[in-house]
């Protein structure tokens, strides 16, 4: 079993909607969560982190996490065809332990 | 502008070459990153390194060699040992102990023919 598990899509949303992007994860020593959105041919860009459960709000963007259920959730509202990329979850046991990466999951925002 | 820049953009190499891949930062970050991205995997972990002239393997670092001798500087070679070279080589680089803020460069596409 994988570390961190993403659905690898693709996904396909009408400009507009919320998108509802999801991670799993194994390791219950994770207390910090990332996501990453990468465009195409380009290097991860660090969208949001978390430490331990809970919301993050940041404008259109929602990280959830769910530790009971090893679950990690990235919301998007009112998606952009600018939001179009892969987006990454990671998870770290500390701030100073190595990142674990899922694979991504590619988003497609149609106008 | 402060950022990374990692060159050449790509890098195709015969079968047997060493190559090595350039990645500068001037950002001031103490800690550098070497991943490795493949299709249908997340990044993994070739070689980090906290401080100059220090460095630990990451989870694939066969094949690999890195150097450290400039805070601003970890230039990754992938060797002909390197069984399958052939993806897309990241760079990253944080603050000393915040892994979970890592900054990426622009990424080298390594193709071997």
């Amino acid at each position: 079993q994988k570390e961190v598990e993403q659905d690898p899509g693709p996904l396909s949303v009408p400009e507009g909607a919320i998108v509802s992007l999801n991670c799993t994860y194994s390791n219950s020593a994770f207390q910090y969560f990332m996501w990453y959105r990468q465009y195409s041919r380009k290097g991860p860009e660090l969208l949001m982190y978390t430490y331990s459960s809970g919301n993050k709000e940041d404008g259109r963007f929602t990280a959830q996490v769910d530790k009971s259920s090893k679950y990690i959730s990235l919301f998007i509202r009112d998606s952009q065809p600018s939001d179009s990329a892969t987006y990454l979850c990671a998870g770290g046991e500390t701030s100073y332990d190595k990142v674990i990466f899922g694979p991504g999951t590619s988003l497609s925002v149609i106008p | 502008d402060g950022g990374i820049t990692q060159s050449p953009k790509y890098l195709f190499r015969k079968e047997g070459q060493n190559v090595t891949l350039s990645c500068e930062q001037n950002l001031n970050h103490d800690a550098m990153y070497w991943y490795r991205q493949d299709p249908g995997q997340g990044l993994r972990l070739i070689y980090y390194s906290q401080i100059v002239n220090d460095f630990q393997k990451g989870d694939i670092a066969e094949g690999y060699s890195v150097s450290r001798e400039k805070k601003e500087s970890f230039p990754l070679t992938v060797t002909s040992a390197q069984k399958n070279p052939t993806a897309f080589y990241l760079c990253a680089s944080s603050i000393m102990y915040r892994h979970n803020e890592q900054f990426f460069g622009p990424g080298t596409r390594l193709t071997v023919l």
